[in-house]
């Protein structure tokens, strides 16, 4: 069965500094999508990046990036310099192997809940 | 642009009561959707996911049933709530037969049964 860890419940960065977000994935499917999405305390969703288990390069979009380390199954998100408004629950997810029909059905981790201190 | 809309935002229903929750998406067609729930701190779990009109699939046994009448409409339900039922209630949707295409999301409900 496949899986997604997050390890830290709780982290806490100074504004303007980097911070690092663990997260590692169980799967035996060769094929898989790994994502992160920011939820703030309004409850949305907010998808951030998106990693390729086929992908190369590491995934980046503005301040964030993906660590991707592939033979040790983590998928870590950076954020760098960062904001107050960064302040949020921030959940890992896996997208399952796909059937007929496309759908994608993702899984999520128990999440990390970041403070982003002035 | 693609928008999701998803109703009411908070909801307070005793137990044994029915359940309505909708969702709406606009400017796509033919999507994937979802119904995904969120216990308090924790993540999130698939509850039911659709691939078109009546083409539902349910993850878990639980309460609860959905419904997809129409092509960007999808409505979860249940005939009597149980304190169980509580959570926070999200809809999403995704482009159809697109691999590793992202899950947007509603806004989500808040529901407390008492």
């Amino acid at each position: 069965a496949q899986k997604i860890t997050q390890t830290q419940p709780g982290m806490f960065v100074q504004e303007k500094e980097a911070v690092t977000l663990d997260c590692t994935y169980d799967t035996s499917d060769p094929s898989y999508g790994l994502f992160w999405y920011k939820q703030p305390s309004s409850g949305e969703m907010i998808f951030l990046i998106y990693q390729g288990s086929y992908d190369q390069q590491n995934a980046t979009e503005g301040r964030y990036s993906l660590n991707f380390q592939k033979a040790r199954k983590s998928a870590n998100l950076v954020i760098s310099a960062s904001q107050l408004g960064d302040s949020a629950m921030y959940f890992c997810a896996m997208r399952e192997l796909m059937f007929s029909g496309g759908y994608n059905k993702l899984i999520f981790g128990a999440g990390t809940r970041l403070a982003v201190h002035p | 642009s693609q928008t999701i809309h998803q109703w009411p935002a908070t909801l307070v229903q005793p137990v044994g009561s029915p359940l309505s929750l909708e969702c709406t998406v606009e400017g796509t067609s033919n999507p994937n959707l979802y119904w995904y729930r969120q216990a308090a701190g924790r993540g999130l779990q698939l509850l039911f996911y659709s691939i078109g009109i009546d083409q539902i699939s349910s993850e878990v046994p639980q309460n609860l049933s959905a419904s997809r009448p129409q092509d960007r409409q999808f409505i979860l339900s249940s005939k009597k709530l149980l304190l169980s039922d509580s959570g926070f209630y999200l809809c999403a949707w995704s482009a159809r037969q697109r691999t590793n295409e992202k899950l947007f999301f509603g806004s989500g409900t808040q529901l407390s049964v008492l």
